[in-house]
């Protein structure tokens, strides 16, 4: 089915460690976004791209870095990982006058 | 700016009504309902559009008074599967992808 695939589930780093999240989607939106959801807190916005080669920060962008290189493909790259840095990670992508497909989640852990 | 969403939570026995609703301080281009379950991502319910237009997946019933800034979000002889958290979104512009913000969440609590 179409939708948005994220990889992986699951992650639990060191701090300092760095890591890629992965998310891809196969609906040809223009529009994807990462979003980090910790208790209370609602759903905040990491990075987000209008498309290809054109990506902006969002509210939390500090030790996130993300690249488009394609309509498909919005990886976010964790620098330097931090405690702080726990949280449910979303990638999430829509096209105009519609709302967003979420992917499954990634729940990250460092320790 | 953040929309503000109330209640925080509601509790809410199956068959009941109950209205969740959503406010900002800024003029709305469009107005977003989602819903997650527990250990869910959120799933997209329904966009309200300045000038009346509405769409969405399901046959959730959603206002939105443009004058006044806000949505509500009714939900109608309520059923156990309607548990979660609804969660509002929302956009001041049809260009302002980087400034959609989700409100913080109303707990909605179904019980037989």
């Amino acid at each position: 089915n179409a939708g948005v695939t994220q990889t992986p589930k699951f992650q639990v780093l060191k701090t300092g460690q760095s890591m890629t999240l992965q998310c891809a989607q196969d609906m040809n939106h223009e529009y994807m976004s990462w979003y980090r959801q910790d208790p209370g807190m609602g759903l905040r916005l990491i990075h987000y791209s209008v498309g290809a080669g054109i990506t902006d920060q969002g509210e939390v962008p500090n030790g996130y870095n993300v690249s488009r290189s394609t309509t498909e493909d919005f990886p976010l790259r964790l620098l330097s990982a931090a405690p702080s840095q726990t949280s449910v990670y979303f990638c999430a992508s829509r096209s105009r006058s519609w709302g967003y497909t979420f992917g499954s989640g990634t729940r990250l852990t460092v320790v | 700016q953040q929309p503000v969403q109330s209640p925080q939570a509601v509790i809410l026995r199956e068959g009941e009504d109950a209205v969740i609703n959503c406010s900002s301080s800024k003029a709305l281009y469009s107005v977003h309902w989602y819903r997650q379950k527990h250990g869910e991502a959120p799933v997209f319910l329904m966009i309200l559009l300045k000038g009346g237009e509405q769409k969405g997946h399901e046959k959730i019933s959603a206002s939105f008074n443009e004058k006044k800034q806000q949505s509500s979000l009714y939900l109608t002889a309520s059923q156990l599967s309607y548990s979660g958290t609804y969660f509002c979104g929302t956009e001041y512009s049809p260009d302002s992808w980087g400034k959609f913000q989700f409100g913080a969440g109303t707990q909605v609590v179904v019980t037989p």
